[in-house]
């Protein structure tokens, strides 16, 4: 059973278009992350949901937009994308309000091309 | 503000001879540490982490990672490396202050080992 998923693991659009990423933990964790690889591997958070309430905004274009409809699902929506954004998109969970300290889980990665 | 650094890009070491992959951190407060690792197009899977206690902490697949408080490391370890070790690591910190919940991750260091 996969524990963190994420959907599509492939995405290849136009500039300008609007798409979504979804993820879904089923382990029941409290605090869920995204987070942007670029093409160097370097990892940086851009949101952090706990209990559907955002606690960490990166400095994130406004362009992208994350949605928590619950505590297992975090979505990112991203308008009028842009070449820049081209990446690999990781979900990540974990356990415990923002203060814990407890392992954070990532999913297989979205990885995202703007043609 | 927080940061950790990963000096080296790449590390190579020969099958069944020592590895060592270097991380140094800055922090407010006491630090929590993480080593994570990524396989080719996968998701980062955890390894081991400090919170307090052992300075010598013991993680998955015979890794090890030892925490220097004076000298502001963190940084991994094996005794004997395999060639299915090889693949790209990551060290991570959060800070113990209050509103530090951000977990900043380095650059990565690739790691080959070389049969």
């Amino acid at each position: 059973d996969t524990a963190v998923s994420q959907t599509p693991k492939y995405l290849v659009t136009q500039m300008g278009n609007d798409k979504s990423i979804k993820c879904e933990q089923n382990l029941g964790h409290d605090t869920m992350y995204w987070y942007k690889q670029d093409s160097k591997k370097f990892l940086k958070i851009m949101f952090s949901y706990n209990n559907k309430e955002l606690i960490i905004n990166e400095t994130v274009p406004n362009r992208f937009s994350p949605k928590s409809p619950d505590k297992a699902h975090l979505n990112l929506h991203i308008n009028s994308l842009e070449l820049g954004d081209s990446a690999v998109y990781f979900c990540a969970s974990r356990w415990g309000d923002p203060s814990s300290t407890d392992t954070q889980y990532f999913g297989p990665g979205t990885r995202l091309t703007v043609l | 503000a927080q940061s950790v650094a990963q000096p080296e890009d790449q590390v190579n070491v020969a099958e069944g001879n020592p590895l060592t992959v270097k991380c140094t951190y800055s922090v407010s407060g006491n630090p929590y540490l993480f080593w994570y690792v990524q396989y080719p197009n996968r998701g980062l899977q955890f390894l081991l982490k400090y919170i307090t206690g052992d300075n010598l902490v013991k993680g998955s697949y015979g890794f090890e990672a030892e925490f220097n408080k004076s000298q502001t490391s963190f940084h991994l370890k094996k005794p004997s490396a395999l060639v299915s070790d090889s693949a790209l690591y990551f060290c991570a910190v959060r800070g113990g202050g209050s509103g530090t919940y951000k977990y900043i991750f380095g650059t990565g260091t690739r790691l080959k080992v070389l049969a």
